[in-house]
């Protein structure tokens, strides 16, 4: 059964720390994605990486930034969290193309006070 | 970059009943791809059904099937003798060779289903 893990379901972090959130796919694809999902804005692309130590911005990667040193795994980098950093962190993974199904990880809810 | 517009936010519908979940796109592409997500609450994102644009015949799951209008780039999602199950987030998504790796994204339409 193929598999996307996230590190955490639930995260609640202080404003200004720096948080890691980290994603495992074990079904050796080459593309590894990070969206945030919002209510009302659907799922926003911040990174994605194509192979390991590539990584490509997507639509809104002002305030992170990723990590991809082996081929399974995929991180979110908040340098810096803000209030306006919590949400939900969803993880993807998928073969090359913009038309393989992405598979997606149980996701993280971020909580920034 | 290409828009997916899901205009329904909400929808319901009764147990056994049918119910379509309606998608738009912005595309000048002629070789793309679609695809309709569920997402359960508090559940994984996965994938209902994928449509390749090239192809005429809609595409069919199960009880999905999609009507996909490429003149019109309409994609609607039908889903028929509705369950309880299928209570989620539905997110419509599109692909293409030319976007790279990259899904474009609608902003989801929750679907209840009345016992």
């Amino acid at each position: 059964d193929v598999k996307v893990t996230q590190s955490s379901r639930y995260l609640v972090k202080r404003t200004g720390e720096k948080v890691f959130l980290e994603c495992v796919q074990d079904m050796d694809h080459e593309n590894m994605f990070w969206y945030r999902q919002d209510p009302g804005l659907g799922l926003r692309l911040i990174y994605f990486s194509y192979d390991v130590k590539m990584k490509e911005k997507g639509d809104i990667p002002e305030g992170y930034s990723v990590s991809r040193e082996k081929k399974e795994r995929f991180s979110l980098i908040l340098e810096s969290a803000s209030t306006n950093q919590t949400s939900m962190y969803l993880c993807a993974s998928s073969r090359p193309g913009g038309y393989n199904e992405q598979f997606f990880g149980p996701g993280t809810r971020l909580t920034v006070l | 970059a290409q828009t997916v517009t899901q205009s329904q936010p909400e929808m319901s519908v009764q147990e056994a009943e049918t119910v379509t979940l309606s998608c738009t796109y912005d595309t000048s592409e002629s070789d793309y791809y679609l695809f309709w997500y569920k997402q359960p609450p508090s559940r994984q994102m996965i994938l209902v059904i994928r449509q390749e644009a090239y192809k005429q015949q809609n595409a069919t799951e199960n009880r999905f099937s999609v009507n996909f209008q490429k003149a019109a780039k309409s994609f609607s999602l039908k889903i028929s003798d509705s369950q309880l199950g299928d209570a989620a987030m539905y997110f419509c998504a599109y692909g293409s060779r030319s976007t790279g790796n990259q899904f474009y994204f609608g902003t989801g339409t929750s679907l209840t289903v009345i016992p």
